[in-house]
């Protein structure tokens, strides 16, 4: 079983609240990721980094930001949150170099925004 | 068009029965070819992967890779309900240390039956 966390499982919450969801792995995995996912949709990368300071918008446009003060700790926050913004959001971790494609995921937490 | 296809489903199988799992892809690039598996409320984990063309297999589980028809495949054989969840399968395009950018399909929905 993989050793990535993410807090909390479930979140409800209303509208324009600020949130941070949290990640934390104990792999010590240079490079780190936040996927967003749809229930029939593909799994979509929002950011991702490549080591402590270094953070990366991804393909799918999102109002989250990051942050990556330390290797095993890399938290979203959502400044306002939206009704648009309900969703699961998914970390995930990996090695440096090309085993990049096997990626470690957390469990998620589902978001819904009121 | 979308880079990687994938029947979402609903599939539905009996007990030990052989399981046929397919994605299409468009992008000539990719060379790192993957399946994941998540069960219902976790996280996506890696099941297989393939490099370039070519088959692999891991017990019950055979992957393969047709380039020329931009077509990837996974078997599973003597199907368990222990099988049951989605399937997604994952590309990406280039080693080294930029080969983390995955492209997902949506994934298929795999129920055995006892």
């Amino acid at each position: 079983e993989a050793d990535i966390y993410q807090t909390p499982r479930y979140l409800v919450i209303g509208t324009g609240k600020k949130i941070t969801l949290e990640c934390s792995q104990t792999m010590g995995h240079d490079k780190m990721y936040w996927y967003q996912q749809d229930p029939g949709m593909e799994l979509h990368l929002i950011h991702y980094s490549y080591g402590v300071n270094s953070t990366e918008k991804g393909d799918l446009s999102s109002e989250s930001t990051v942050s990556r003060i330390r290797t095993e700790h890399f938290p979203l926050t959502l400044e306002s949150a939206r009704p648009s913004h309900t969703s699961q959001y998914l970390c995930a971790s990996s090695e440096w170099g090309y085993r990049g494609y096997e990626q470690y995921f957390g469990p998620g937490t589902r978001l819904t925004v009121t | 068009q979308k880079e990687v296809e994938q029947d979402p489903g609903p599939l539905s199988v009996p007990e030990g029965a052989i399981v046929s799992l397919n994605c299409t892809y468009s992008n000539s690039a990719f060379q790192y070819f993957m399946w994941y598996r998540q069960y219902s409320r976790k996280g996506p984990e890696l099941l297989m992967y393939t490099y370039s063309s070519g088959n692999k297999e891991d017990g019950r589980f055979t992957a393969q890779v047709d380039k020329s028809s931009k077509y990837i495949s996974l078997f599973i054989r003597d199907s368990q309900p222990s099988d049951s969840a989605t399937y997604l399968c994952a590309m990406t395009g280039n080693s080294g240390g930029s080969n983390y950018k995955l492209t997902f399909g949506k994934g298929t929905l795999l129920t055995v039956n006892p």
